[in-house]
């Protein structure tokens, strides 16, 4: 069994719309989650760390469900740059250290 | 500040040829990462390296694949022998170890795109 799983959608959205990405990891020890962001030929970049009590960031709303070995990330009133995909991250302590485990990425395009 | 950057930025080579991928960390960082991402696919793990520790070679694919980290900081991601399967964008990244796991997440570099002919 993987590690993260998402799914690889795509998601195809009109401007303004709210969109949700769901994603499981495997295994309870984790530690630390992520989201990540991925342009088109670019490396990820950080979206935003998930927290235990859930986070928000303007637009963005990320949660855990740690019971469940869940997370999510919730996109408000999306905008064409928007249009990516979304890389969930599970970090935890493995036998060679912090080791950092990727899904394979949820693709989305916001339509105008 | 300077964020992780990576050589060469593209690559062409011919098969059977070596390559040597190189990355610098941002400064401070422990951990060094060597990821590998096909075209429209997920990142593959390769290497990862935290500080003086033995790296986590569990990833390379081949005993073609090596990569070194001298003095704790530039890492080289050496292939022998290139095939053309080994087309891809090879990622490095860096994060500021803090012990037991912690919230430091990974700095990626621009990448280096491998082509191999």
């Amino acid at each position: 069994r993987k590690e993260v799983e998402q799914d690889p959608g795509p998601f195809n959205v009109p401007e303004g719309a709210t969109v949700a990405f769901n994603c499981t990891y495997s295994n309870s020890a984790s530690q630390s989650f992520f989201w990540y962001r991925q342009d088109c030929r670019k490396e990820p970049k950080l979206l935003m760390s998930v927290y235990s009590s859930g986070n928000e960031d303007g637009r963005f709303t990320a949660q855990l469900n740690r019971a469940s070995q869940y997370i999510s990330l919730l996109i408000r009133d999306s905008k064409l740059s928007d249009s990516a995909t979304y890389l969930c991250v599970v970090k935890r302590v493995s036998d060679t250290g912090n080791q950092f485990y990727f899904g394979t990425g949820t693709s989305l395009t916001v339509i105008p | 500040g300077a964020g992780v950057s990576q050589s060469p930025s593209n690559k062409v080579t011919e098969k059977g040829k070596d390559v040597e991928l190189r990355c610098d960390p941002i400064s401070g960082h422990t951990a060094l990462y060597w990821y590998r991402q096909s075209l429209g696919q997920g990142l593959e793990f390769l290497i990862y390296f935290q500080g003086n520790s033995a790296p986590d070679k569990s990833g390379l694919p081949s005993d073609r694949f090596s990569a070194e980290r001298t003095g704790g900081s530039v890492s080289t991601l050496t292939i022998q022998r290139t095939q053309q399967e080994d087309s891809a964008v090879y990622l490095c990244a860096s994060s500021l170890e803090a012990g037991y796991a912690g919230w430091n997440e990974q700095f990626f570099g621009p990448g280096t795109r491998l082509t191999v002919l």
